[in-house]
Parts: structure tokens; C-alpha cells; sequence
């Protein structure tokens, strides 16, 4: 069956580590993007990505970095610049035009600083 | 930019119908789409307002009203299962990009 698989389900960072995200997804969807939702908030845009090797800054990219070298990947490394990791992480794939036929998301993967 | 207004909270019977509101300001538009997140799950989604009108999928309902920059999302017959957060989403100018609101936690009660 196709969709997204993000892994780990629960991760728990020390300060000043750096932690990866992994999202794979295998719809042949060329757009990827990583949101961070807050407890009872909604989804806010990290990174995007609409095209392998390529990818632009979201609202709250800050603290935050991704890569995209292949068409069916895009994990997202949380540094210790971002100083409020602790969140619910998504990651979505989509067609690229235009976006409203549908994102589908991973399970998402729960960061907590410990 | 762009910005999409909902309330945060609805509660409703079990039965009952409720209708969720979303406003939104953006320069350009490509319609308006309807998500669901269960408590701890990934958002699913619902439906797709392109042009003015309802759409209908069983159950649930979607209304776009572009010359008022609003639509809704109306449940009816409404289940314990039902309770979950709904946003609205709406791409961004170059179309290929949503942007969600807040979000809408419904409570239904027996």
C-alpha cells in the first residue's frame, strides 16, 4: 500500500543534541513538507520540498534543517539552535499543483527534550 | 500573506448536527480543503471546495462561499467517533502549498 512512514513514533533529545526525523514515502509524490503542531495548536510549515536536491524555508525553519536527495525522502534534523524542540512532528507528501487535491501525512514522530 | 480563522472549540450531541466555520484572507485562491486529526493521529483528509456551493460526502458536508472568504464543514448525524480536531486549509498564491488554520476540537458527548 502507498504511503508515508515517518520514524521513530517517540524520540527524546538532551540538550545540545542534534536529532534526525526520517519520512519516506512511496506515492510517487514529488512535494514534501514537515509541520510542527503544539499541544491543542495547528500546523505550522518548517521545510518544503518540491523537487529532488531542492528545498526552501517554511514560517518556523529556524533551528531546523532537511535535505532531499532523493524523490522519496526528506528527513529533518533538529539542532541544538532550536531551543523548544518538544512537539508533534508531520511530514506530508502532495502533488505539486495544485496542493488542495489533497496531503497526505505520516503518523508523525513525538520529540521530547529530556 | 495568508491567514484562516476557526473557532477552537464546538461541542455537540451525539445525533446532533454541528457546522464549523473557517474565514480566510488571501491574495489568491484556490479553494478551500477540509482535514480531521484524531487525538495523537496524523490529519486526514476530508474534502475539497473548488468553486462556491456544497459538496457532499455522506455524512459529512463542505460549503464555499468565495465572495464572503468563508466556508464550513457541517456533520450530521454525529458520532462518538466524530470527536477529533478539523482544519481548514487553503493553498498558498502559487497554489502548491496549504496553509491551516488553528483548528477546530469537536466534542461529542452522549
Amino acid at each position: 500500500d502507498g504511503g508515508i512512514t515517518q520514524s521513530p513514533k517517540y524520540l527524546f533529545r538532551k540538550e545540545g543534541q542534534n536529532v534526525t526525523l526520517s519520512c519516506e514515502q512511496n506515492l510517487n509524490h514529488d512535494a514534501m513538507y514537515w509541520y510542527r503542531q503544539d499541544p491543542g495548536q495547528g500546523l505550522r510549515l518548517i521545510y518544503y520540498s518540491q523537487i529532488v536536491n531542492d528545498f526552501q524555508k517554511g514560517d518556523i525553519a529556524e533551528g531546523y534543517s532537511v535535505s532531499r536527495e532523493k524523490k522519496e525522502s526528506f528527513p529533518l534534523t533538529v539542532t541544538s539552535a532550536q531551543k523548544n524542540p518538544t512537539a508533534f512532528y508531520l511530514c506530508a507528501s502532495s502533488i505539486v499543483f495544485p496542493a488542495n487535491y489533497g496531503y497526505t501525512f505520516g503518523s508523525g514522530t513525538r520529540l521530547t527534550v529530556v | 500573506g495568508q491567514s484562516l480563522e476557526q473557532p477552537s472549540e464546538v461541542t455537540a450531541v451525539e445525533g446532533a448536527i454541528v457546522q464549523i466555520n473557517c474565514t480566510y484572507q488571501t491574495s489568491g485562491f484556490y479553494g478551500l480543503s477540509w482535514y480531521q486529526q484524531h487525538d495523537g493521529g496524523a490529519p486526514t483528509f476530508l474534502s475539497y471546495n473548488a468553486l462556491d456551493g456544497l459538496e457532499e460526502t455522506g455524512r459529512f458536508s463542505s460549503f464555499l462561499s468565495r465572495s464572503d472568504s468563508y466556508g464550513y464543514l457541517l456533520l450530521q448525524e454525529l458520532q462518538m467517533k466524530d470527536s477529533a480536531s478539523y482544519f481548514c486549509a487553503a493553498p498558498n498564491n502559487a497554489g502548491n502549498m496549504l496553509t491551516f488554520g488553528g483548528g477546530t476540537r469537536l466534542m461529542v458527548k452522549p
